[in-house]
């Protein structure tokens, strides 16, 4: 059973175009939702950490929420250097659990 | 800061031969460090968990006789693959939590182990 799914598997947006990937979750005692972005042959690179419903963050083009079963990673006007596969995570019993990963592909 | 060093990025070996891999965190302790394997195009899947002192604590299927992990100081934890086989071909990725400055889970950069 999957724990923590993410949509779409793929996307392809154009420079400046913005949209949302998503991240849900089914775990109980959650201490923490990740965000991590990773590059070809690089490991995961830390984004962001949400811990209540509610909670929001942001950094440069992206913004990540959290309700009490998903959480978004939207990106606003992208630029190809946006291109890598964005991984979400949640925390529990002192362990992640991560998603598939969402390939994002930028062009100019 | 929070920077977990991982080495070899990448190592081919010949079948039946073991190769080891280290990860060190540069600025800080960490107690606990996780290894995970990761597939083309798949999630990471954790392997063990190692804490600094004591015995990792292996994920169900993962044979502990295969993959060794010792973590014998506060900045070092090593995962050596034993007898490697071209299924065990991967990329494995170490990690450490991180309590200070922000509270989250920082990774190596990852190790690309070929085996022929």
């Amino acid at each position: 059973e999957d724990q923590v799914t993410q949509s779409p598997e793929a996307l392809r947006l154009q420079e400046g175009e913005s949209s949302s990937l998503n991240c849900s979750y089914t775990v109980s005692g959650l201490r923490g939702l990740f965000w991590y972005r990773q590059d070809p042959g690089k490991g995961p690179e830390f984004l962001f950490t949400l811990y209540s419903a509610g909670e929001e963050k942001e950094k440069e083009r992206l913004k990540a929420t959290l309700t009490k079963k998903e959480s978004f990673l939207h990106i606003t006007a992208p630029k190809p250097e946006d291109s890598a596969t964005y991984l979400c995570a949640v925390g529990t019993l002192g362990r992640l659990y991560f998603g598939r990963g969402t390939q994002l592909t930028v062009w100019p | 800061g929070a920077v977990v060093s991982q080495h070899p990025s990448w190592v081919i070996c010949k079948s039946g031969t073991s190769v080891k891999i280290e990860c060190r965190s540069l600025d800080f302790q960490a107690t606990t460090m996780f290894w995970y394997r990761q597939f083309p195009k798949q999630s990471l899947m954790l392997m063990a968990t190692s804490n600094e002192g004591s015995k990792a604590t292996y994920e169900q299927g993962v044979e502990k006789d295969k993959f060794l992990i010792n973590h014998a100081s506060l900045t070092l934890s090593t995962l050596t693959v034993t007898s490697a086989h071209p299924e065990d071909s991967s990329f494995y990725i170490c990690s450490a939590r991180v309590v200070r400055g922000y509270d989250g889970y920082t990774f190596g950069s990852g190790t690309r182990l070929t085996v022929v």
